[in-house]
């Protein structure tokens, strides 16, 4: 069963210092998503990603959030100077194209990166 | 604007009963949905999903759901609890033309009593 994989699974960081999640996505899959989760509270959309380029954000995807593919197969969301705020579980998704067959409809989620600011 | 309600944040039964978590969905054409389960300390596992084919739909796990359309609902059942099943169940909307958001509920915890 071909997986979502995220590191780290857990980080503990300063406030205003820069960190850096990485996922990598299902092979084959063409688009590529950040979701968040604050403790008890629901999943959240941040920003998706297709062709190399933003397709979507929400609003909590601000200036302080960027997203990259660097080289085919990493995708990494970047926050630059965390917030205390900041702190949740933090979820990449992937999925096939829109309109393809029912299967690639689906959002695959890797196991999340637990970020606390300090 | 697509969005769903889960009713109910908490949800108990015993073991054995019957579960029942609901869903209704706003969207102006007929979405896909979904249903999503979170276990203690992981990430987010499909348990089914509706893509405008049969309306009664069956996952994993003995789970299942029905797409009614006149009551823009998608509830999720199993005719009886494990322990096992006690986590966090979302239920997320997709528009199939427009995008690719995933839009999830607030979620319902559900407790599996012995």
């Amino acid at each position: 069963e071909p997986e979502v994989t995220q590191t780290p699974s857990h980080q503990v960081t300063q406030m205003g210092q820069e960190v850096i999640l990485r996922c990598v996505p299902i092979s084959n899959h063409l688009y590529f998503y950040w979701y968040r989760q604050i403790l008890g509270q629901k999943v959240e959309f941040l920003v998706s990603f297709y062709n190399n380029e933003i397709s979507e954000k929400s609003e909590i995807f601000d200036d302080q959030f960027s997203v990259e593919r660097p080289d085919g197969s990493n995708f990494t969301l970047k926050i630059r100077s965390t917030k205390l705020e900041d702190s949740a579980m933090y979820f990449c998704a992937s999925s096939g194209a829109a309109g393809a067959a029912s299967g690639a409809n689906v959002l695959t989620f890797g196991a999340g990166s637990r970020l606390t600011v300090l | 604007a697509q969005s769903v309600t889960q009713l109910g944040s908490h949800v108990s039964v015993s073991e054995g009963a019957l579960v029942l978590l609901r869903c209704n969905y706003s969207s102006s054409v007929p979405p896909y949905l979904f249903w999503y389960v979170q276990y203690p300390n992981q990430g987010l596992q499909l348990l089914l999903k509706y893509t405008s084919a049969a309306t009664l739909v069956k996952g994993i796990n003995g789970f299942e759901a029905e797409f009614k359309k006149s009551e823009t609902s998608f509830h999720l059942t199993k005719p009886s609890a494990h322990m096992s099943d006690a986590a966090e169940y979302f239920c997320a909307v997709r528009h199939p033309n427009t995008g690719n958001q995933f839009y999830f509920g607030t979620g319902t915890s559900l407790t599996v009593i012995p």
